[in-house]
């Protein structure tokens, strides 16, 4: 149990145009979910955390207009990344916290973005 | 604010080796703790987890015991193998409620190679 899924897994994108990841819990339904950055042997970094139903709550140093969050059902969060550049290419990881178990967070497998 | 920090790694063993990577932590409240690997190009799988003082968690063979009294959630294992190669994080998850509830904070992840 506690499966999170990502896609796509690898996307490739020219400079400017927008990229779309699904997050989606699949045998649990998830009040919170959470999306991370993680850089090259680097630790995770928090972006944002989307409840379901309402607007995201970003991390400092994080603009939500570039990073847009939808969390429109309990198990489907989406991070869109607008316009991308070269510089947001990274990997996306997200999680999802089940409501009866609110201290664990379940990752998916994460979305490896290049931006060209 | 609340910090993780784990052993500088890279962490290098022969096959059947002990492992114990350390992690300390500075938190307000009562966190829970949580130990997570992550393999290869792959996204977080959560390893074991305590929400309590005394609390061990334990999986896989691995084990980590929650001690309040030196701020301590170190991961150890008796024999180590090559299947155990990754990425290991610690991290604590803060109760404080409101929207910081459940959100984790990451140390910087210590690499582990085991040799044959």
């Amino acid at each position: 149990g506690a499966v999170v899924s990502q896609h796509p897994s690898w996307v490739i994108c020219k400079s400017g145009t927008s990229v779309k990841i699904e997050c989606r819990s699949l045998d649990f339904q998830a009040t919170t979910m959470f999306w991370y950055r993680q850089f090259p042997k680097q630790s995770l970094m928090l972006m944002a955390t989307s409840n379901e139903g309402s607007k995201a709550t970003y991390e400092q140093g994080v603009e939500k207009d570039k990073f847009l969050i939808n969390h429109a059902s309990l198990t489907l969060s989406t991070l869109t990344v607008t316009s991308a550049h070269p510089e947001d290419s990274s990997f996306y990881i997200c999680s999802a916290r089940a409501l009866a178990k609110q201290e664990t967070q379940y990752f998916g497998p994460g979305t490896r973005l290049l931006v060209l | 604010g609340n910090s993780v920090t784990q052993m500088e790694g890279p962490v290098t063993l022969s096959e059947e080796a002990f492992l114990t990577i350390n992690c300390t932590y500075t938190a307000t409240g009562y966190p829970s703790l949580f130990w997570y690997v992550q393999y290869p190009g792959e996204g977080l799988q959560l390893l074991l987890k305590a929400t309590k003082a005394d609390d061990k968690g334990s999986n896989k063979g691995f084990e980590a015991t929650y001690r309040k009294e030196t701020t301590s959630f170190h991961l150890e294992k008796g024999s180590v193998q090559v299947s155990d190669s990754a990425v290991y994080f610690c991290a604590l998850s803060d109760r404080a409620g409101g929207t910081s509830y459940g959100k984790l904070t990451f140390g910087q992840g210590t690499i582990l190679t085991v040799h044959p």
